[in-house]
């Protein structure tokens, strides 16, 4: 069973960079075998699909509403996804989640099944 | 892209009564080749993860209590909660993944009246 561990809280200022972890772990966990999305939660606003990367590979696609303002990367050897953002804003202030797109044993995909905890970014 | 509507906005629900959730997507979700639509619904309390519900519009995840259910196909989807529970307040989205960008419904707060 597949766990995500995400990096911790980042307070950071306007114009500012950083960089959000997304650790796969637990028993036959096969995190480079799936989809890993990135999905955003702003202060009284719903869940925003950012993209999704194939960590096996490095597949990456993204939402054209984050096209060129964040970056989605993976290491496969270290079972970890990764999300920055770049020229950070107010309005990027927010909880940061990403999560497994599942798939069924014939390879369907069916939904994000398993999420992260949520990494909070304040921008300020 | 394929754009997501839920209605309504929110709505208050008596104890042990429905909720129904609508969740209209601007193009079909339906995949052939698989013949399943690739929609998904989710629910989202405070302070918590996201937790996956329904998915393939009408399959219950598992562990998910069978109060829950969806229903439609193509471009016009519906959740309902029967003999709603004070736990079953929280925001529900529904979320398309047939077509990049996968795009999440705007949300539906579900609260007790």
């Amino acid at each position: 069973e597949l766990h995500l561990e995400q990096s911790g809280t980042e307070v950071k200022k306007p114009g500012e960079s950083l960089k959000i972890s997304c650790q796969g772990s637990g028993p036959r966990h096969n995190f480079n075998s799936y989809y890993i999305a990135w999905v955003r939660q702003v202060p009284e606003a719903g869940l925003e699909w950012m993209g999704i990367i194939y960590p096996g590979d490095s597949d990456t696609r993204y939402s054209p509403s984050f096209q060129g303002h964040v970056l989605i990367s993976a290491d496969r050897f270290a079972y970890t996804a990764y999300l920055q953002l770049n020229n950070l804003q107010a309005s990027d202030t927010g909880i940061y989640y990403c999560a497994r797109m599942g798939k069924s044993p014939t390879n369907v995909n069916y939904g994000l099944d398993v999420w992260g905890q949520g990494t909070t970014v304040i921008v300020s | 892209d394929i754009v997501m509507t839920q209605s309504p906005d929110s709505l208050a629900v008596s104890l042990g009564e429905k909720a129904t959730i609508h969740c209209e997507s601007s193009q079909s979700v339906f995949k052939r080749s698989e013949n399943k639509n690739y929609l998904a619904w989710y629910q989202k309390k405070p302070g918590q993860t996201p937790r996956l519900l329904i998915y393939w519009a009408t399959t219950r995840e598992s562990g998910v209590p069978d109060r829950f259910s969806g229903s439609g196909s193509g471009t016009d989807f519906s959740l309902t909660i029967t003999n709603l529970r004070a736990e079953d307040v929280a925001v529900y989205y529904c979320q398309q993944h047939h077509s990049l960008p996968w795009a999440f419904g705007q949300g539906t707060r579900v609260e007790i009246k």
